[in-house]
């Protein structure tokens, strides 16, 4: 079973709404949670890391942890064509080694 | 600043060829990584280090060999490249606070073994 688990889409949404991408994990013993955006053929970048339970906002991006539910939100509000990426969601497991989902893929549509 | 560097962005082995991939980072960060990534599979961690002159292996570590040279540089080697090895291959580096740390990622080298 893999420790980080995201749907690979594509999540499809228009322009302007507001696009929910979600990660479970089954490692309790993690404590941080990451969240990557992938162009494709660029490199991973970090979009926002979140580290206790509730919300984190940062601009149009809201990270939600759940630790009792073993899942990891990220809502992007006002959803651009800028945004159509690979989202990686990322928990750190043991030795703070960090554990890849395998992404999802948004496009956001005209 | 140039963040993480990686060389070279392209290459192409032979089966059974051997051949270095260098990263270097300037952001005085304690801990480097190398990934490498495969369709479908994400970023899965090939060896790590957590300061000079340390290694360790992550999940997928057969088949290559690290040396951390200094703080800022640390390498990734096929001694005898095989098929499989085909992919690309991401350099991180972060501060290492405990796990807290954002990893900063190289732009990477793809990697075709023939």
């Amino acid at each position: 079973q893999k420790e980080v688990e995201q749907n690979s889409g594509p999540l499809s949404v228009p322009e302007g709404a507001i696009a929910s991408l979600n990660c479970t994990y089954s490692d309790r013993v993690s404590q941080s949670f990451f969240w990557y955006r992938q162009y494709s053929g660029k490199s991973p970048e970090l979009i926002m890391s979140i580290y206790s339970n509730g919300d984190k906002e940062d601009g149009r991006f809201t990270a939600q942890l759940n630790k009792a539910s073993q899942y990891v939100s990220l809502l992007i509000r006002d959803s651009q064509p800028s945004d159509s990426a690979t989202y990686l969601c990322a928990a750190t497991g043991t030795a703070s080694k960090l554990t890849f989902g395998t992404g999802t893929r948004l496009q956001v549509t005209l | 600043n140039a963040g993480v560097t990686q060389t070279p962005k392209f290459q192409v082995l032979k089966t059974g060829q051997s051949m270095t991939l260098q990263c270097a980072q300037d952001m005085n960060h304690n801990s480097m990584y190398w990934y490498r990534q495969d369709p479908g599979m994400g970023l899965r961690l090939i060896y790590y280090s957590a300061s000079e002159g340390t290694t360790d292996k992550g999940e997928v570590p057969n088949g290559y060999n690290v040396s951390r040279l200094n703080k800022r540089e640390f390498s990734l080697r096929l001694e005898s490249a095989a098929p499989s090895q085909t992919s690309v291959y991401f350099c991180a580096s972060s501060e290492d606070r405990g796990g807290t740390d954002t990893q900063y990622f190289g732009p990477g080298t793809r990697l075709t073994v023939l």
